[in-house]
């Protein structure tokens, strides 16, 4: 079946360490995102990426970083200069057509911060 | 800066009864509009959307009409279910790949 996996669902860190979440898709999208949600509020987009090897900050960069090496992948980390990282962290990708708008979600990751 | 207003934020509604949520967004360039649904603990599904072109979409018990000149879109959903109890995501469009989200409905439908 064709969908995009995070992992693990459930992540806990301890202040100062950095952690990477792994966001995987194959349904052969070139664009993929990545999103903080906290309780009460909207998606807000911490990065974004088109194409492979470019990618492009969003609202909420500071304190996280992301590669993007291969098509399928798009991992994200959250360093310890994000100074409230506790949040879920969706993951989602969509086709470069215009034409198909559509973006996918992944079924999240959980971060908690101890 | 680009913004999509929701509301309300929460809406209980008795089952059979219709819900309304409604949205409304800055970029006069924005043609594509959204609607997600997201249960707990879950990543947001897409239900519907609608682009610029048309005033309204249907599918079966969900609608969504746009009026672009007040840049307001909503989704109307009827018959309410317990299992349409949710949080539900308007969104629209900022270029070919941002996407501004509203804060999200937590809808109730009371059995």
């Amino acid at each position: 079946d064709g969908g995009i996996t995070q992992s693990p669902k459930y992540l806990f860190r301890k202040e100062g360490q950095n952690v990477t979440l792994s966001c995987e898709q194959n349904l052969n999208h070139d664009a993929m995102y990545w999103y903080r949600q906290d309780p009460g509020q909207g998606l807000r987009l911490i990065y974004y990426s088109q194409i492979v090897n470019d990618f492009q900050k969003g609202d909420i960069a500071e304190g996280y970083s992301v590669s993007r090496e291969k098509k399928e992948s798009f991992p994200l980390t959250v360093t310890s200069a994000q100074k409230n990282p506790t949040a879920f962290y969706l993951c989602a990708s969509k086709t470069r057509r215009e034409s198909y708008n559509e973006q996918f979600f992944g079924p999240g990751t959980r971060l908690t911060v101890l | 800066g680009e913004n999509v207003e929701q509301h309300p934020s929460t809406l209980s509604v008795q089952e059979g009864d219709s819900a309304v949520i409604k949205c409304t967004y800055s970029d006069s360039a924005s043609n594509y509009f959204p609607w997600y649904k997201q249960e707990l603990g879950k990543g947001p599904q897409l239900i519907i959307d609608i682009r610029s072109n048309v005033g309204e979409k249907k599918d079966q018990r969900i609608a969504v009409t746009l009026n672009k000149t007040a840049k307001h879109f909503s989704l109307h959903i009827t018959e309410t279910q317990p299992e349409d109890s949710a949080v539900y995501f308007c969104a629209a469009n900022y270029g070919a790949y941002k996407y501004i989200f509203g804060t999200g409905t937590r809808l109730k439908v009371l059995a």
